[in-house]
């Protein structure tokens, strides 16, 4: 069974850095790419980030680019978004999913990032 | 940036009831597109990829179809456990962009 597992959410002060992990189980986890995708309170889904199978191409929203960072370490099974200079615009629930060809076909459960001081 | 427009935004509906939503991309994204199924507090759920293939284990009530630039989701037949809300997605280009959703609701 896939599972996905984030972690590492919180409350952050405005300025502060967070790093987000989702760790996966139930597939082979190198094959697939993984993705970030956040929900701001009351509002809809906007996708953050992306990472390939390998780790060698990533993509970010335009909002992500320059204070985002995603990364992966697929011995372990992870998939990480490390999160700079945060405002309260980013103040949302976090996923990750996995991406299979040109869906997004497992989701974890979401993780709560608070930005306030 | 893809632009994806999602229209009604909301809709009220009774079981048995059949309903369609629209999602209108800015360009031609070709089939890559998708749709989720979202109820409250709870992560998306893969409903529909390749704008009409039904994924594993969604009831063959929802239908979705389209290319191009206009595609729609039917649900025929609607049940209670489908009031939810409903977002299409694009994956031909990036940044992925996601419709801002349609909030179905019961009447």
């Amino acid at each position: 069974e896939v599972q996905l597992l984030e972690s590492g959410g919180g409350l952050v002060q405005p300025g502060g850095s967070l790093r987000l992990s989702c760790a996966a189980s139930g597939f082979t986890f190198k094959n697939f790419a993984m993705t970030w995708v956040r929900q701001a309170p009351g509002k809809g889904l906007d996708w953050v980030s992306e990472i390939s199978g390998i780790g060698g191409s990533m993509h970010y929203a335009e909002a992500a680019k320059g204070r985002f960072t995603i990364s992966r370490d697929n011995p372990k099974n992870t998939v990480f978004l490390q999160m700079r200079s945060l405002t309260a615009a980013d103040t949302a629930v976090y996923y990750c999913a996995r991406r299979r060809g040109d869906v997004f076909d497992y989701w974890g459960q979401g993780i709560l990032v608070t930005v306030s001081s | 940036d893809i632009q994806l427009t999602q229209s009604p935004s909301f809709l009220s509906a009774s079981v048995g009831d059949t309903v369609t939503i629209t999602c209108r991309a800015s360009q031609g994204i070709s089939r890559y597109l998708g749709w989720y199924q979202q109820k409250p507090g709870k992560a998306p759920r893969l409903l529909i990829f390749a704008a009409s293939t039904l994924q594993g284990g969604v009831p063959s009530r929802f239908s979705g179809s389209g290319s191009g630039t206009e595609f729609t989701l039917t649900i025929s037949g609607l049940q209670p456990e489908d009031f939810a809300t409903y977002y299409c997605q694009q994956l031909d280009t990036y940044p992925i962009t996601f419709g801002r959703g349609t909030r179905l609701e019961i009447k």
